[in-house]
């Protein structure tokens, strides 16, 4: 089993650029997420998703979209990159967490730079 | 909201002994649950321990173990037997039971290990 994979590792965008963080789990897990790591601190929610078709925004949504289509995939997308958004994100998975200890599986990160 | 705090920025150990790394939460709810991640140079968050807010019980996990004291908001790890391979950032987490935020980990800034040879 691979878990949760983000793709790319490392990424470097010029301010305004778009683009699209991607990540997949292969756990069959229902509930997937997205966390950004700033330099010296905790991980903080940027959107999940509890099933296909299905996401609602975290602590800090700002500048960022997500989509849902399949159990597996939940890619972010930045759409105008501004150097607030450098950042280590890391996505993550759960099975259905509600009333019950699961914990969140994280994928490796992706750091992304932007100048 | 709940907030969780590490008051240690930084730790260091003796490889082979114990390290206690702190953990204080806020929030006014009863039943949550609280986890412990480790986070090596690598990058990867791993999870190292959990326990449940209604369990009195301390959990354990082989060298690591937790002391819980849910009146006090407390969570500190314990480290027993210290290894070169346990040097790393560790995160504590809060997650609730109920609402949004049973979706979310709120994380602590976390505390540097460091285990001298």
């Amino acid at each position: 089993n691979a878990g949760v994979t983000q793709t790319p590792k490392f990424r470097i965008l010029k301010i305004g650029q778009s683009m699209t963080l991607q990540c997949a789990q292969d756990m069959n897990h229902n509930y997937m997420y997205w966390y950004r790591q700033d330099p010296g601190m905790g991980l903080k929610l940027i959107y999940y998703s509890v099933g296909a078709g299905i996401t609602d925004k975290g602590e800090v949504p700002n500048g960022y979209n997500v989509s849902r289509s399949t159990t597996e995939d939940f890619p972010l997308r930045l759409e105008l990159a501004a150097p607030s958004q450098t950042s280590v994100y890391f996505c993550a998975s759960s099975y259905r967490l509600k009333n019950t200890n699961q914990p969140q599986h994280f994928g490796d990160g992706t750091r992304l730079s932007i100048l | 909201a709940q907030t969780v705090t590490q008051s240690q920025p930084e730790m260091s150990v003796q490889e082979a002994e114990t390290v206690t790394l702190s953990c204080t939460y806020d929030t006014s709810e009863s039943d949550y649950y609280l986890f412990w991640y480790k986070q090596p140079p690598s990058r990867q968050m791993i999870l190292v321990i959990r326990q449940e807010a209604y369990k009195q019980q301390n959990a354990t996990e082989n060298r690591f173990s937790v002391n819980f004291q849910k009146a006090a908001k407390s969570f500190s790890l314990k480290i027993s037997d210290s290894q070169l391979g346990d040097a790393a950032m560790y995160f504590c987490a809060y997650r609730s039971e109920k609402g949004a935020g049973s979706y979310q980990l709120t994380f602590g800034k976390g505390t540097k290990l460091s285990v001298i040879p």
